[in-house]
């Protein structure tokens, strides 16, 4: 079944404590994204990377870091969480053409104590 | 950078027709798609659009006016399920930016 599997679905932490969310995709896509989603704002780009090796930042990526050095995965790293990056995450991969929709992932709730 | 603006909340009653507007402004126009999103889960595609027209896909329909950086989402036979929120996403020089999002809440 062709997915974007998202790790954790939840979790709940305490300030400075480094964490990453893990993103995997099985549809060999170009395009992966994250993104925030919190109310009154919508979602929110944070990172996307083009292809392996290629990233670049979205809209808020102060405290967030990524890498691709694979194509199926892409994971977003918080160095130092802060209690501003309490927020429902979503990771998603096209194609990369600009027709082709995004895909996302379940979600991961993070909340920072 | 992109704006995009939809309205925030609309109410409609089952088996009615309800439209969802979205207005944009971008540079370097490359496609307008709309999702659907149940409250707690990951937004799902509905439609695409990159040429002015409209689009038909069973229930629901999407029309684009890029002249007029206008586009709205048709639902019709509305039905329970479809109560949602609906997000405009448009693609402008290869960036694809989110509206806030339009909530549909669907009465019996």
């Amino acid at each position: 079944e062709a997915q974007v599997t998202q790790n954790p679905r939840y979790l709940i932490t305490v300030t400075g404590k480094k964490l990453t969310v893990t993103c995997s995709q099985n549809m060999n896509h170009e395009y992966m994204s994250w993104y925030r989603q919190d109310p009154g704002l919508g979602l929110r780009q944070i990172y996307y990377s083009m292809n392996v090796e290629v990233t670049d930042k979205g809209d808020v990526p102060e405290g967030y870091k990524v890498s691709r050095k694979e194509k199926r995965n892409f994971p977003l790293i918080l160095e130092s969480p802060s209690p501003n990056q309490t927020s429902l995450y979503f990771c998603a991969s096209s194609p990369g053409r600009s027709n082709q929709p995004q895909h996302f992932g379940d979600g991961t709730r993070l909340s920072i104590l | 950078g992109q704006n995009i603006d939809q309205p925030t909340e609309m109410t409609a009653t089952e088996g009615a027709i309800v439209q969802i507007n979205c207005t944009y402004q971008t540079s370097g126009f490359n496609g307008l798609f709309w999702y659907q999103q149940h409250a707690g889960e990951a937004p799902t595609f509905l439609s695409y659009n990159v040429l002015d027209g409209l689009e038909e896909k069973g229930r629901f329909s999407s029309f684009l006016s890029r002249s007029k950086g206008y586009s709205y989402l048709l639902l019709k036979e509305l039905q329970m399920k479809d109560s949602a929120s609906y997000l405009c996403a448009v693609n402008g020089n290869n960036r694809l930016a989110f509206g806030k999002g339009n909530q549909v809440v669907v009465i019996p």
